[in-house]
């Protein structure tokens, strides 16, 4: 079945790294995402990952993911306080549906 | 230049009372998806459509209904509103499977 969970939140010093966490349970998923959501806005697209990749780089943002435990997580160097949000991962499993975790809310202080 | 826009972005209406969200796009996606968004709680996905082609979701209310008059747009008509409708509404669209979905600002929308 399709069950995507984070945890609720996390919170960082300024200029520390975050790592957010997600599991997932469908082994058949092919893409995976991490999407941000700022208060009262839409989700952003940050970055995703193809099944068949370990890791993936992108600026400060750093996406593992490990399918043998169904896995995902994502790291952002010297997090900002800009980089405060909620941050979802999301699954599809070739379908057109996106699946959406719990959402992990980021805060960071100074 | 946003490419999906959706209207209002604060909606207010009456306990029972029909209302409809709109969305649009400039991107010419094939599919486009309504989620709505509970205070603190992930996007579930309502129902989308690959062109024409309708897709509920097994779980959606038969109180929520969508049309797609054409690929730009496309409507959430929720045909009797409860107070637990109240919600955030997100629209998106994407090429297909495996694509990035494209979100809108959402509508907030009050149930009084």
């Amino acid at each position: 079945g399709e069950d995507v969970e984070q945890s609720l939140f996390l919170s960082v010093r300024e200029g520390d790294s975050s790592v957010i966490n997600c599991t997932y349970t469908d082994s058949s998923s092919t893409y995976l995402y991490w999407y941000k959501q700022e208060p009262g806005a839409g989700l952003q697209l940050l970055t995703y990952i193809f099944s068949n990749m370990d890791m993936k780089q992108d600026q400060r943002l750093t996406v593992l993911l490990n399918k043998k435990d169904k896995h995902l997580s994502l790291r952002i160097a010297d997090t900002q306080t800009g980089d405060s949000a909620i941050y979802f991962c999301a699954e599809s499993i070739d379908t057109d549906k996106l699946i959406f975790g719990t959402g992990t809310r980021l805060q960071v202080f100074p | 230049d946003a490419m999906v826009i959706q209207n209002p972005r604060y909606q207010v209406t009456q306990f029972g009372k029909p209302v409809t969200l709109s969305c649009s796009q400039t991107l010419n996606h094939n599919v486009m998806y309504w989620y709505q968004q509970k205070s603190s709680q992930a996007p579930k996905l309502l129902f989308h459509y690959y062109d024409k082609d309708f897709n509920n979701e097994a779980d959606t209310p038969d109180n929520f209904q969508s049309r797609r008059p054409n690929t730009s747009f496309c409507f959430l008509d929720i045909r009797s509103p409860g107070l637990g409708d109240a919600a955030m509404y997100l629209c998106a669209t994407s090429r297909g499977a495996n694509t990035e979905a494209f979100f809108g600002q959402g509508t907030r929308l009050t149930v009084v």
